[in-house]
């Protein structure tokens, strides 16, 4: 049962367009998110995050968005550069058990020049 | 930098072997976990621990499975009786108690059972 998915598993955008990245969850109770980004033979690196009593959160060319009814998020990266080519990873924890990260699959973004 | 560091990065055993990893955290974090990811899959939680506490275990962590965090700092997780299906990366992450959702992973150790 997959409560986290993220559905592209890749995608390429050109050097200084918008890259979306997708996220969906099944699960009402979770209350907070976050995504991680994870470069080849390194762990996944803390990105952004989103509580659960926003809709929006940006920091810098980072914007997460939140759609709670639709229990849908998205990762903007604007301007996209080479250097954030990698595998982003959408994470989900709930209020009951905050310690517990609910992964999806990742997906693999390619930014060429 | 005094990151999240595992060791070892690689390790190879043959079907049968017992493995044990280490996972030193960031100094200051008492809470630290242990994932697996397999390919294609994002990390699964196996187990926590607050300080030397081990909280709460994933159904993922059968009896050969064993996690330690004997003085709160560093921890360990043992595989005994390998199988191919453990062959995975081992990831490990600390956290500080404020902000447990932002966890810190490290690069992980990539096991292969032949």
């Amino acid at each position: 049962d997959q409560q986290v998915k993220q559905n592209s598993p890749s995608l390429s955008v050109q050097e200084g367009r918008i890259s979306i990245l997708n996220c969906d969850y099944t699960n009402s109770m979770f209350d907070y998110f976050l995504w991680y980004k994870k470069y080849p033979a390194e762990g996944p690196t803390f990105l952004i995050s989103i509580s659960s009593i926003k809709d929006k959160n940006e920091d810098g060319r980072f914007t997460v968005f939140l759609n709670k009814s639709a229990k849908h998020l998205s990762l903007h990266i604007v301007p996209s550069q080479p250097g954030d080519s990698a595998v982003y990873f959408c994470a989900a924890s709930a209020e009951y058990n905050t310690d517990k990260l609910i992964f999806g699959t990742g997906t693999r973004l390619q930014v060429f020049p | 930098d005094t990151g999240v560091s595992q060791d070892p990065r690689h390790k190879i055993t043959k079907r049968g072997q017992n493995v044990t990893f280490r996972c030193d955290p960031i100094s200051e974090h008492n809470r630290l976990y242990w994932y697996r990811q397999t390919l294609g899959q994002g990390p699964e939680f196996l187990t926590y621990f607050q300080n030397e506490a081990q909280l709460e275990k994933s159904r993922l962590l059968s009896d050969r499975f064993s996690a330690e965090r004997p003085k709160g700092s560093f921890s360990t997780l043992e595989i005994q009786r390998t199988e191919q299906g453990d062959s995975a990366m081992y990831l490990c992450a600390s956290s500080l108690d404020l902000s447990v959702y932002e966890q810190y992973f490290g690069p992980g150790t990539r096991l292969t059972v032949t």
